[in-house]
């Protein structure tokens, strides 16, 4: 079964505008991490921003937050004022198990390529 | 602070024959992971290394996939006899163990690796 689901192959959003990316997620560990990563035309994976299973509030930084909601295992990105420059593919991974024995791997959904109009 | 660096960039190689990559993690990080990523798939996990030790591998590494971290600074993978289906981008990163909870993994560029 798929752990982490990302249903939207591609979107469009303005420039200027939000948009939301979804990701949904499986596990039964109580402790947990999500993470989302940019990957542009060029390869490399860029981290955008993480939510432990934990904590109480969600995760912002900068333009980029996460809209977790728990009970529906799902963890969605907004990114509000699109730029051009936002233009990549998008990435939600999940760790597991938080701590004790485990290599921290991430697993990783399909993706969503983003594209901004101007 | 000089990020995740992977080299060749690319390569292309004939059946058959040996690569090797190499990845030079951020500087004091202890744990590095290589991952392989298929067109239209997100990444997927092939082994990782706490300092100099490999302590886990995925079973989509087979035998003819090898990796080290001699000293526990830079990686290298190394597939033999490769096959079409090794084509893929090979993508190495890096983290730091430090007993918080992000762990997060930073990425290198990738190497991209064609099999003809």
């Amino acid at each position: 079964a798929q752990k982490i689901t990302q249903t939207q192959p591609g979107m469009f959003v303005q420039e200027k505008e939000a948009v939301t990316l979804d990701c949904t997620y499986d596990t039964s560990d109580p402790s947990y991490g999500l993470f989302w990563y940019k990957q542009p035309s060029s390869g490399e994976m860029i981290f955008l921003i993480y939510q432990g299973s934990y904590d109480q509030q969600n995760a912002t930084e900068g333009r980029y937050s996460l809209n977790f909601q728990k009970a529906r295992k799902s963890a969605n990105l907004v990114i509000s004022a699109s730029q051009l420059g936002d233009s990549a593919m998008y990435f939600c991974a999940m760790r597991e198990p938080y701590s004790g024995a485990g290599s921290y791997q991430l697993t990783f959904g399909k993706g969503t390529k983003l594209s901004v109009i101007p | 602070d000089t990020g995740v660096s992977q080299d060749p960039r690319h390569k292309i190689t004939k059946r058959g024959q040996n690569v090797t990559f190499r990845c030079d993690p951020i500087s004091e990080h202890n744990r590095l992971y290589w991952y392989r990523q298929t067109l239209g798939q997100g990444p997927e996990f092939l082994t990782y290394f706490q300092n100099e030790a490999q302590l886990e591998k995925s079973r989509l590494l087979s035998d003819r996939f090898s990796a080290e971290r001699p000293k526990g600074s830079f990686s290298t993978l190394e597939i033999q006899r490769t096959e079409q289906g090794d084509s893929a981008m090979y993508l190495c990163a890096s983290s730091i163990l430090t007993g918080g909870e992000a762990d997060t993994q930073y990425f290198g560029p990738g190497t991209r690796l064609t099999v003809l």
